[in-house]
C-alpha cells in the first residue's frame, strides 16, 4: 500500500525568502506520480506541480520546483520568492502507475505562513 | 471551462438523518472520488467510481454509500448521519494521461452533524 509523510506541520518564512517542505513516500510499484497541491484559506485545492517518477529531471513550474531523490523515496517542494499569497496548506500526494483507480493518497499537510 | 461543482457548500445535518452530497463534473472524466478532510488532516478517499452504475470502496467507506447514475454525477449518501461524520467533503474527477493535474477538486462541502 501506498503512504505519503510530511512530518513539518507549519513552517514560518519572511516574504520574499525560500521555503522547502519535506515529503517522504512509500510505495511497492515501480511506476508513479507525485504531486504537490495548495490548499488555500477558502478551501479550495490547488495544483502546484507534478514529478513523474521516471523523470530523472526535477520539476519546475514558475516560483515552484521540486527536489526528487528517487533513492530516499523523497519529493521536497521548493518556493522560491516567497509571497503573502502563498500562505496556504500544501499537501504532498501520489500515485501509483498500476493503481490509477483508487486516485490519490496524501500527506497530512504542511502549513506555511509568509510574513511581510 | 472544465470543473467540478458540488452541492451544498455547507449543511448542517441531524444525528441519525440522511444526508446527500451531490457533485458534477463537465470534464468529461470517467473516475469519480469522495475525500475526506478533517481538520488539520490530509485527504482520505471514502469511496469512487470509474463507470456511471458502479462504485467502489475507498479507504474509508463505513458509513457512507455512494451513488453514480450518470457520468457526470457522483453522491455521497449518509444513510444514518453521526456526529464522527463533521468534515469537509470534497469530489473529484479525473482521467488517466499524460498531462498535468490530471485530477480537478470540487470547492468542497462543509458538512456539521449535531
Amino acid at each position: 500500500a501506498q503512504k505519503v509523510t510530511q512530518t513539518q506541520t507549519s513552517i514560518s518564512v519572511m516574504e520574499k525568502t525560500t521555503v522547502t517542505m519535506d515529503c517522504v513516500y512509500e510505495t511497492q510499484d515501480s511506476s508513479y506520480f507525485l504531486f504537490w497541491y495548495k490548499q488555500t484559506a477558502s478551501g479550495e485545492i490547488v495544483f502546484l506541480i507534478r514529478q513523474d517518477s521516471y523523470k530523472k529531471e526535477n520539476a519546475t513550474v514558475g516560483h515552484y520546483s521540486l527536489n526528487f531523490q528517487k533513492p530516499k523515496s523523497s519529493i521536497g517542494l521548493i518556493i522560491t520568492a516567497t509571497q503573502i499569497e502563498d500562505s496556504a496548506v500544501y499537501f504532498c500526494a501520489m500515485r501509483e502507475r498500476n493503481n490509477y483507480a483508487q486516485g490519490l493518497t496524501f500527506g497530512l499537510g504542511t502549513r506555511v505562513s509568509v510574513f511581510p | 471551462e472544465a470543473a467540478v461543482t458540488q452541492s451544498p457548500r455547507s449543511k448542517v445535518a441531524v444525528t441519525g438523518g440522511k444526508v446527500t452530497l451531490s457533485c458534477h463534473q463537465t470534464n468529461n472524466h470517467d473516475y469519480m472520488y469522495w475525500y475526506r478532510q478533517d481538520t488539520g488532516h490530509g485527504l482520505r478517499l471514502i469511496h469512487y467510481s470509474y463507470v456511471a452504475d458502479s462504485t467502489e470502496k475507498g479507504d474509508i467507506p463505513d458509513g457512507y454509500k455512494a451513488s453514480r447514475p450518470s457520468q457526470e454525477n457522483f453522491s455521497l449518501i449518509l444513510e444514518l448521519a453521526s456526529l464522527s461524520q463533521t468534515a469537509v467533503y470534497f469530489c473529484a474527477s479525473s482521467d488517466p494521461g499524460p498531462g498535468d493535474s490530471d485530477y480537478t477538486f470540487g470547492s468542497g462541502t462543509r458538512l456539521l452533524v449535531i
